[in-house]
């Protein structure tokens, strides 16, 4: 298993200014994902977090948008750029262990809960 | 292309109800299964999960068995308690290396006394 903090666990922003998410897993891990969990709905994953290189987007989310680092293998950060009140959201650190790597499973952080006014 | 469809919710049930949250998904290949449950202001925890057909994940009193055949993946309680209250998530992992989880929309359960 890991343990993922996230911060912050919430906040209110304004609009068109920029957030930054930190991720911080308790060991070292291989895949580092993002996901949005808008309200009432399910989870959408945004990105994949490459340690050491640019992260890979999924359709309908950019990097000037979500610009994500990973600097180490233990932590990523997500910026959520120029924000709008559509951007109100749950975001979502996972990760997946070494241990994990034969059944898949997915460990989450809490969430960062944003609110865009 | 891969996606999970969960029944629609909330899903409203006495103590001690009988339970059943119906999952069916669409992928190339065999995936990997998962139920995740969320607890109010709480995050995503793993529930259960089955990696090959015919297995059987269980947890808490929770069962599913990966149904290859119906492409299912049937999450079930025999007796829920209040403290079942929680939006369950059904979700897949594709054979692909590297891949993350896709989750189903969630199915909100409402247990009361």
């Amino acid at each position: 298993s890991a343990v993922i903090s996230q911060k912050p666990s919430r906040d209110i922003c304004q609009r068109g200014t920029s957030l930054t998410i930190q991720c911080q897993v308790d060991s070292q891990v291989t895949m580092m994902f993002w996901y949005r969990q808008q309200p009432g709905q399910s989870l959408t994953l945004i990105a994949t977090a490459n340690q050491g290189s640019e992260a890979t987007y999924e359709s309908g989310f950019v990097i000037d948008k979500f610009p994500i680092s990973r600097p180490n293998l233990t932590f990523s950060t997500l910026t959520v750029s120029n924000m709008s009140p559509e951007d109100s959201s749950i975001y979502l650190c996972s990760v997946r262990t070494s241990g994990g790597a034969n059944t898949g499973e997915l460990f989450f952080g809490e969430g960062s809960r944003l609110t865009v006014l | 292309g891969n996606s999970v469809t969960q029944m629609e919710g909330p899903v409203t049930l006495s103590e001690e109800a009988f339970l059943t949250i119906n999952c069916t998904y669409t992928a190339t290949g065999y995936p990997s299964l998962f139920w995740y449950v969320q607890y109010p202001g709480e995050g995503l925890q793993l529930l259960l999960k089955a990696t090959k057909a015919d297995d059987k994940g269980s947890n808490k009193g929770f069962e599913a068995t990966y149904r290859k055949e119906t492409t299912s993946f049937h999450l079930e309680k025999g007796s829920v308690q209040v403290s079942d209250s929680a939006v369950y998530f059904c979700a897949l992992r594709p054979r692909q290396a590297g891949t993350a989880l896709i989750f189903g929309k969630g199915t909100t359960l409402s247990v009361s006394s």
